[in-house]
């Protein structure tokens, strides 16, 4: 079983939707990390979120960081071909630091 | 030239072989890391190390080995390689940002392994 769990697992919409991506967890986190990868490269930090009920917002993706440490979600609004990939999330436990990540959740904006 | 280079990108070998992929890194980051990504998995650590002298076991350490060298170089070993070990392979380097108490990962593009 994994520490993180994301859903939803696949995803398929039009240009201008807007969709949510979850990570869940039980266990409580000191900060959580979203990722981006594209195909033939490494994940890419987009953001990283420290303070229970923090909200981050990069353009068109707004990021949330659930008040009790355990679960965050992403928000794409008006969803473009350019947001294609697999968004993975990534949790760092207390005085481990060591990075829990997400199965991924893997993204198809069609024009 | 990348922050975090893997080398070989891709290999194909049999099973019972050893194989050694290699990260080197310019980040001048003393935290290294090795993950394994398989479909509807995500990333799973396999070994990390804090500096030279620190190597820690991750979560599916079995199977494989690591050497870190340098600050700068971390490799990971495949002793007697199998097919279950089939998978994309991504180093990691990162540090602990001043003021937000976070450390970030920094990827190199991973090492695409196949064992026949």
């Amino acid at each position: 079983t994994q520490l993180l769990e994301q859903s939803p697992q696949f995803l398929s919409i039009q240009e201008g939707e807007n969709l949510t991506v979850y990570c869940n967890s039980s266990s409580v986190f000191s900060s959580l990390q979203w990722y981006r990868q594209e195909p033939g490269e490494g994940p890419v930090l987009l953001v990283t979120v420290v303070t229970g009920g923090e909200v981050k917002k990069l353009k068109r993706l707004t990021f949330q960081f659930g008040d009790a440490r355990k679960d965050s979600s992403l928000h794409i609004t008006a969803a473009q071909p350019g947001d294609t990939g697999l968004y993975l999330c990534a949790g760092a436990r207390y005085n481990f630091n060591k990075f829990y990540f997400g199965s991924g959740t893997k993204l198809n904006v069609k024009p | 030239d990348a922050d975090v280079t893997q080398t070989p990108r891709n290999r194909i070998t049999k099973t019972g072989k050893r194989i050694m992929l290699e990260c080197s890194q310019t980040k001048g980051h003393d935290r290294m890391y090795w993950y394994r990504q398989d479909p509807g998995l995500g990333l799973q650590l396999i070994y990390y190390s804090f500096d030279v002298k620190d190597i820690n076991k991750g979560e599916i350490s079995d199977g494989y080995s690591v050497s870190r060298q340098a600050q700068a170089k971390f490799s990971l070993s495949l002793e007697s390689a199998i097919p279950n070990q089939t998978a994309l392979y991504f180093c990691a380097t990162s540090e602990t940002r001043q003021g937000s108490g976070a450390n970030v990962l920094t990827f190199g593009a991973g090492s695409r392994l196949t064992v026949l």
